[in-house]
C-alpha cells in the first residue's frame, strides 16, 4: 500500500524567508506526486507534479519540487515566501492503476507580514 | 471551463438522521472521487467512480455509506444513519481518464456537522 509522511504539520515564516516542506512517500513501483494547495477559503488545487523526465518540477507561483528517487523524497521548495502563500499544502502520491491517490496530512504555511 | 460542482455547502445534523451530498464533475472527466477530510488530516478516498463502475470503495464504511453515479456524470453519497465522527468535509474530484499524471480537480467541498 502506498503511503505519504509529510514531516512539518505547521511552519511559520516571515515574508522573504525560504520554504522547503518535506514529503516521503512509500509505494514500490513507478509514482506520480503531487503538491496540492488549499488557500484559506478556497479549494483544493494544484501547485505542481512530477510523473516522468527532469526531477526538477517547477510549478505555479514561484515553487518547485524535486524528487530524489533514492530517497522517496518529494520537498517542496520557494526561495522567497510572501503573504499570500499562506496556505495548507498537501503532497500526494498516485501509484499503480485507476489514478488513486494518497494525500499527506498536510502542512500549514503561515506567513507573516 | 466550468469546474466542480458541490451541495450544499454546509450542513449540520443530529447523529443516527440521514445526509446527502451531490458533486456535478467537470466535463468530459470520467473519473470521479469521493473524500472525506477530517479537520487536521489529509484527504482520504472514500470510493472512485470510472465512469459509472466503482473502481475502488475499500474505504468506504459500507454499513452507513452509499455512493453512486447513475449515467456516469454526477454521483450522490449518502450516509444512513449519521455518526459524530462522520462530521468532516466531503470532498468531490474528477480528473481525465488518458490523463497519466492523474490530476485531480477538486470541488469546493460540503462540510458535515454531526450534532
Amino acid at each position: 500500500a502506498q503511503s505519504v509522511s509529510q514531516h512539518n504539520h505547521h511552519v511559520i515564516l516571515s515574508e522573504a524567508a525560504s520554504l522547503e516542506l518535506g514529503c516521503n512517500y512509500s509505494y514500490g513501483g513507478t509514482v506520480n506526486l503531487f503538491w496540492y494547495v488549499q488557500y484559506p477559503g478556497q479549494h483544493l488545487q494544484l501547485l505542481l507534479k512530477y510523473f516522468s523526465g527532469d526531477p526538477l518540477v517547477k510549478g505555479i507561483k514561484g515553487f518547485e519540487a524535486e524528487f530524489i528517487k533514492s530517497k522517496f523524497s518529494f520537498n517542496l521548495r520557494k526561495p522567497s515566501v510572501q503573504w499570500s502563500d499562506t496556505a495548507e499544502y498537501f503532497c500526494a502520491v498516485n501509484g499503480g492503476g485507476y489514478q488513486k491517490v494518497t494525500f499527506g496530512i498536510g502542512t500549514k504555511l503561515q506567513v507573516i507580514p | 471551463e466550468a469546474g466542480v460542482a458541490q451541495s450544499p455547502r454546509y450542513k449540520i445534523i443530529e447523529k443516527r438522521q440521514s445526509v446527502a451530498f451531490w458533486c456535478n464533475p467537470i466535463s468530459g472527466h470520467a473519473t470521479l472521487y469521493w473524500y472525506q477530510q477530517i479537520l487536521g488530516q489529509g484527504p482520504k478516498l472514500l470510493i472512485q467512480f470510472q465512469n459509472n463502475g466503482v473502481v475502488d470503495d475499500s474505504q468506504l464504511p459500507k454499513d452507513r455509506f452509499s455512493a453512486e453515479r447513475l449515467k456516469g456524470v454526477d454521483s450522490t453519497l449518502k450516509i444512513q444513519p449519521a455518526k459524530l465522527e462522520d462530521s468532516a468535509v466531503y470532498l468531490c474530484a474528477s480528473s481525465e481518464t488518458r490523463s497519466v499524471t492523474g490530476e485531480q480537480f477538486f470541488g469546493p467541498g460540503t462540510r458535515l456537522t454531526v450534532l
